[in-house]
């Protein structure tokens, strides 16, 4: 089966602070993805990566960087967290040579600043 | 551009009964459609999935047909229970990323069984 995993189910950060959501598969999956997750607005995603040091901005990018330095791990940076970042945040990798697009997701990390 | 649209929540039954949720989706070439569902405090896990026309995804009595021609994927299950309730994700696949493996999702569905 496939694993992706999340450094924190639960983070509390200050307003200010720079914060780091680790994400890590253990399928060899190629691409993985970033999304935020609130209430009556779905996903929506932040920035994908389809490769090592590749990343592409997503739907929401502001505020956010990415980092991808090796194939199983993909970092979300947030380089000066604002409370306007609370948000459920949730990791997922896929594969293009599985013959489709399945995401498999991590458990989430519901980050809160304060 | 390609979009998902599913009926607006919550949803709430009763246990054992028929379980609707209704999505439709809008999309220029052929694209791979999928639930995701959402337990409380969870990520997302795929439910099922269709790759093509008239094909059926399944899985844990829940069940979905590919409708091309009404652009629909509705979710459907003959006897709802408690735990089935969660928040219910339909997506496509999004062709136009090229090889990325982008999926477009709905805005979610909750569903509440009550017993």
């Amino acid at each position: 089966d496939v694993k992706v995993t999340q450094s924190s189910r639960y983070l509390v950060k200050r307003t200010g602070e720079k914060v780091f959501l680790e994400c890590v598969q253990d399928m060899d999956h190629e691409n993985m993805f970033w999304y935020r997750q609130d209430p009556g607005l779905g996903l929506r995603l932040i920035y994908f990566s389809y490769d090592v040091k590749m990343k592409e901005k997503g739907d929401i990018p502001e505020g956010y960087s990415v980092s991808r330095e090796k194939k199983e791990r993909f970092s979300l940076i947030l380089e000066s967290a604002s409370t306007n970042q609370t948000s459920m945040y949730l990791c997922a990798s896929s594969s293009p040579s599985g013959g489709t697009d399945t995401q498999y997701f991590g458990p989430g990390t519901r980050l809160t600043v304060l | 551009g390609d979009s998902v649209t599913q009926m607006e929540g919550p949803v709430t039954l009763s246990e054992e009964a028929f379980l609707t949720i209704n999505c439709t989706y809008t999309a220029t070439g052929y694209p791979s459609l999928f639930w995701y569902v959402q337990y409380p405090g969870e990520g997302l896990q795929l439910l099922l999935k269709a790759t093509k026309a008239d094909d059926k995804g399944s899985n844990k009595g829940f069940e979905a047909t590919y409708r091309k021609e009404t652009t629909s994927f509705h979710l459907e299950k003959g006897s709802v229970q408690v735990s089935d309730s969660a928040v219910y994700f339909c997506a496509l696949s999004d062709l136009g990323s090229g090889n990325t493996g982008k999926l477009i999702f709905g805005q979610g569905t909750t569903l509440q069984v009550k017993p």
